[in-house]
C-alpha cells in the first residue's frame, strides 16, 4: 500500500524553527513530487509549497507568503521529504500534510494522516 | 493562494443534487481537481482533470467545467457526503487552491 507518513510536529516556542518529516513507503519515492499543505484551526486548507522529484531538477516550489520562511528537501534514500519552518508565529499553528502529486493527474492523490504543530510559548 | 473562487457552503437535502462551483481566470487554461475533506480526517482526492473519478470514488461524485468555471455534482446525496470541498488548480508553478466549501446535508 502507498503510504505517506508526517512527523515531527509538537509544541514549540514563537520565534523557534521545526523540520517536519514526510515518510513514504510503498512507492518509487524518488520518483515524484511531494507538496506540503497545512491547515490552520478552524481555516481551510492552505497550499505551503513542493519539491520535484531528482528528474525534474528536485527543485522547489512555495508560497508566496511564505517565500523566506520555509524550506522544503528531500533525501529520496531514505524516501523523506522534510519541511524546514523558521520563525514560528502562533499563525503557523495547524495539521501539517504531506501529500503526492501524482504527476500525470495534475493533482495530488496520496495524502498522510497530518501532524500537528503548535506555536505557542 | 487562492486565485479560485468558491461558494462558503451549500446546501442540501438527502437524496438530492449538490452542486460546488469554483471561479477563476486560470481555470481557462488548466484542469480543475477537487479534494473532500472531513473534519479530523486528511484530504481525499474525488475528482481530477476536471471530471475523472480516482479508483474508489463512488459514481455519484462528477466533475465538470466550461470556461473559468469547474463545477463539483455530487447526485444522490448521502448525510455520509457532509465535509467540506475544495477546488485546486495550477497557475504555472503555482498550486492554486480555493477557501473551500462547506456541504451541509440536512
Amino acid at each position: 500500500e502507498e503510504q505517506l507518513v508526517e512527523s515531527g510536529g509538537g509544541l514549540v516556542q514563537p520565534g523557534r524553527s521545526l523540520r517536519l518529516s514526510c515518510t513514504g513507503s510503498g512507492l518509487r519515492f524518488g520518483d515524484f513530487t511531494f507538496a506540503w499543505f497545512r491547515q490552520a484551526p478552524g481555516k481551510g486548507l492552505e497550499w505551503v509549497g513542493y519539491i520535484r522529484s531528482k528528474g525534474y531538477g528536485g527543485t522547489t516550489e512555495t508560497a508566496a507568503s511564505l517565500k523566506g520562511k520555509i524550506t522544503i528537501s528531500r533525501d529520496d534514500s531514505k524516501s523523506i521529504a522534510y519541511l524546514q519552518m523558521n520563525s514560528l508565529k502562533s499563525e503557523d499553528t495547524g495539521v501539517y500534510y504531506c501529500t503526492r502529486d501524482h504527476g500525470g493527474w495534475n493533482a495530488f492523490d496520496i495524502w498522510g494522516q497530518g501532524t500537528m504543530v503548535t506555536v505557542s510559548s | 493562494s487562492y486565485e479560485v473562487t468558491q461558494p462558503t457552503s451549500v446546501s442540501v437535502s438527502p437524496g438530492q443534487t449538490a452542486t460546488i462551483t469554483c471561479s477563476g481566470d486560470k481555470l481557462e487554461e488548466t484542469y480543475a481537481c477537487w479534494y473532500q475533506k472531513k473534519t479530523g480526517q486528511s484530504p481525499v482526492l474525488v475528482i481530477y482533470q476536471n471530471n475523472k473519478r480516482p479508483s474508489g470514488i463512488p459514481e455519484r461524485f462528477s466533475g465538470s467545467k466550461s470556461g473559468s468555471t469547474a463545477t463539483l455534482t455530487i447526485s444522490a446525496t448521502q448525510t455520509t457526503d457532509e465535509a467540506d470541498y475544495y477546488c485546486q488548480a495550477w497557475d504555472y508553478t503555482t498550486v492554486l487552491f480555493g477557501r473551500g466549501t462547506q456541504l451541509i446535508v440536512l
